[in-house]
């Protein structure tokens, strides 16, 4: 079984530049997270989506923090403008269902903003 | 106040010793409760996952989880370099509700 895939690995850009973050969940998970997780501290949940709907998204920082899973599947989340304080690691997980608690993660996108 | 709250570390031992990792919390609602373990550079992997109260081993591997004082224990027997990585607690009140992570404690297992 593929495991969840994101893109790209590693990520510089400058302050006030967009940038972009692509996953694919493992195939049939109906639930897609994308969590923030800044060195030393544990991942932080940005936005929560149900197929295509979004369940969560009280810690999206909505100004600048956009992201869509328009199929159900795969998802992008999305930075613009960055800002220095972004620098962190964006980590795509995913799990079968409500009923299944399992969370299974990516390798993340490792984002430095210079 | 931090709903989930873990022991900082950074944490080193010898190999072969006992490691015991922890966590409190403060939202009564959790009720499933998870650990991870995450490499130099990777995503977390799940290592454990309980839901009730009391002890699960899995080799050399025990989660313990005392509901009524709100408080999760990871143990590890015989730790081996391996373990070396940084091990994080989670939990949720199930359903759709978030999942909610420690901070991490950093362990690192010399040989």
């Amino acid at each position: 079984e593929a495991g969840v895939a994101q893109s790209p690995r590693y990520k510089i850009i400058e302050k006030r530049q967009s940038v972009a973050f692509w996953c694919n969940p493992i195939s049939g998970h109906a639930t897609l997270y994308w969590y923030q997780q800044i060195l030393g501290q544990g991942p932080k949940l940005l936005i929560q989506f149900q197929n295509n709907g979004v369940v969560d998204d009280s810690q999206l920082p909505k100004d600048r923090f956009s992201a869509e899973r328009l199929k159900g599947v795969d998802s992008t989340l999305k930075i613009q403008p960055a800002k220095l304080e972004d620098s962190a690691v964006y980590l795509c997980a995913s799990r079968w269902d409500s009923r299944d608690e399992k969370l299974f993660f990516g390798s993340g996108t490792q984002l430095s903003v210079l | 106040q931090k709903e989930v709250e873990q022991d900082p570390g950074p944490l080193s031992v010898p190999e072969g010793a006992i490691v015991s990792l922890n966590c409190t919390y403060s939202n009564s609602a959790f009720q499933y409760f998870m650990w991870y373990r995450q490499y130099s550079r990777k995503g977390p992997e799940l290592l454990m996952y309980t839901y009730s109260s009391g002890n699960k081993e899995d080799g050399r591997f025990t989660a313990q989880v005392d509901k009524s004082s709100k408080y999760i224990s990871l143990f590890i027997r015989d730790s081996q370099p391996s373990d070396s990585a940084t091990y994080l607690c989670a939990m949720n009140s199930g359903g759709y509700q978030k999942v909610t992570f420690g901070t991490g404690t950093k362990l690192q297992v010399i040989p």
